[in-house]
């Protein structure tokens, strides 16, 4: 099955500046790669997602790229702000395949934006 | 539109009872799954299926039981808790025939095994 690794773990950055969470995945087969937002007390939710014809997406702050041969795709907040702060899960899945609208997620890791 | 719906969002069970968790969801979406979260760990898929009658085991199946004879509804059954299963479970539900198939989470529910 497929298996995703997230890194960092734990991630602190000043108020303005930027944040990148790498994720790898195993399965090549997969091409569905969601990122969601958690914050304390709440559920995930969606902030961005990206799929295997396409290397890079932004919406505003945030964007993601996608590297097929490496098999790992990034997470990348520019201009950092204090209601930034969460936990942030990648994860990969096969988007109208046989096992369609599974999704393994990475670890999480804890965002800390400090004023 | 609720979205998805979870009972009860706290719990505390004895080990060895048994109790269920509600998820309902009015989106008509085919795919629905329960994840586990424990620190560190991120979300751990326990069962999942891809339309009513249709279930399957996901990572972490054992000691969790479900059904699907909705399309709306999908619970959870613990027959015997034990403390191993405190834990935040999520219900989600997703399209699974289009190419949109971002997961929506319900609120969650904490459950603690003594």
């Amino acid at each position: 099955g497929e298996n995703v690794e997230q890194h960092p773990s734990t991630l602190s950055v000043q108020e303005g500046d930027s944040a990148v969470i790498k994720c790898t995945y195993s399965d090549s087969a997969s091409n569905y790669f969601p990122w969601y937002k958690q914050e304390l007390g709440k559920r995930p939710q969606l902030i961005i997602d990206i799929r295997s014809n396409v290397g890079e997406k932004k919406d505003q702050r945030i964007a993601v790229t996608l590297n097929k041969t490496a098999k790992h795709f990034s997470l990348h907040i520019t201009e950092t702000q204090p209601e930034d702060s969460a936990v942030y899960f990648c994860a990969a899945g096969n988007a109208g395949g046989t096992s369609y609208g599974k999704l393994t997620f990475g670890q999480g890791t804890i965002l800390t934006v400090h004023p | 539109n609720a979205g998805v719906t979870q009972t009860p969002k706290f719990q505390v069970l004895k080990t060895g009872q048994s109790m269920t968790l509600q998820c309902a969801q009015d989106m008509n979406h085919e795919y629905m799954s329960w994840y586990r979260q424990d620190p560190g760990m991120g979300l751990r898929l326990i069962h999942y299926s891809v339309g009513a009658g249709i279930t399957d085991q996901g990572e972490v199946p054992n000691g969790y039981n479900v059904s699907r004879s909705t399309t709306e509804d999908f619970p959870l059954r613990l027959l015997s808790a034990a403390p191993s299963q405190t834990s935040v479970y999520f219900c989600a539900s997703s399209y699974s025939k289009r190419m949109n198939t971002e997961a929506f989470f319900g609120q969650g529910t904490r459950l603690t095994v003594v």
